[in-house]
């Protein structure tokens, strides 16, 4: 069964960049025709998808956050890791690493515990 | 973008009943969709991907049908695990998006 695992500063201020990992394990992120996604949830409101990645370093990103975001995956260390840079409070969220089955039957099956990461000075 | 209305937003019912929620997609997705049950401060548990079939582990009673752009998740008795927030999810394309969330509600 695989496990997925956030980590990252709970806090950032306006305007640096938001930096989280996501730790894989029971598993290899290289195995299979999975890819890696991040979905975020600001308080109260709907799941917002972020952008995920292959173990090819393969991107697909959402258009509303493309111009802030990298999304890059390190097969050795199997994880993969998400950067979003000018943040503003409204990057305030819960933020959610998830094994995505996009090249399959879709969905999310596997999802971290989520981290909430606080844009503040 | 594709955007996803679900309804209602909340939904009381009892234990036993038989509810059903909707999910309307601005344009047609095929099957390509999704729904979760999400408890507070927990992760959302995907229950049915390819709008009708059903993720393993996942109750019976849980079922999804629709295409094109209409879709709904059949809950057939309500059982006290049940009472949480459902989001439908579409993947059409490259992208993702999310409906809002029903809250499903003790009467």
């Amino acid at each position: 069964q695989v496990q997925l695992q956030e980590s990252g500063p709970g806090l950032v201020k306006p305007s640096q960049t938001l930096s989280l990992i996501c730790t894989v394990s029971g598993g290899s992120i290289s195995s299979g025709s999975y890819y890696w996604s991040w979905i975020r949830q600001p308080a109260g409101k709907r799941l917002e998808w972020i952008g995920r990645i292959y173990s090819s370093g393969t991107t697909h990103y959402s258009p509303s956050l493309r111009s802030r975001l990298t999304i890059s995956v390190d097969t050795s260390k199997n994880q993969f890791s998400l950067k979003l840079s000018s943040v503003t409070a409204a990057d305030t969220a819960v933020y959610y690493c998830a094994r995505d089955l996009f090249a399959d039957n879709g969905g999310f099956d596997s999802w971290g515990q989520g981290t909430l990461v606080t844009v503040s000075s | 973008d594709i955007q996803m209305t679900q309804s209602p937003s909340t939904l009381s019912a009892s234990v036993g009943d038989r509810v059903t929620i909707t999910c309307r997609a601005s344009q047609s997705i095929s099957t390509w969709l999704a729904w979760y049950q999400q408890k507070p401060g927990t992760a959302p548990k995907l229950l049915i991907y390819k709008a009708s079939s059903l993720e393993s582990g996942v109750p019976t009673r849980f079922s999804g049908s629709g295409s094109g752009t209409e879709f709904t998740l059949t809950i057939s008795s309500l059982q006290p695990d049940d009472f949480a927030t459902y989001y439908c999810q579409e993947y059409n394309n490259y992208s993702v998006t999310f409906g809002q969330g029903t809250k499903l509600e003790i009467k």
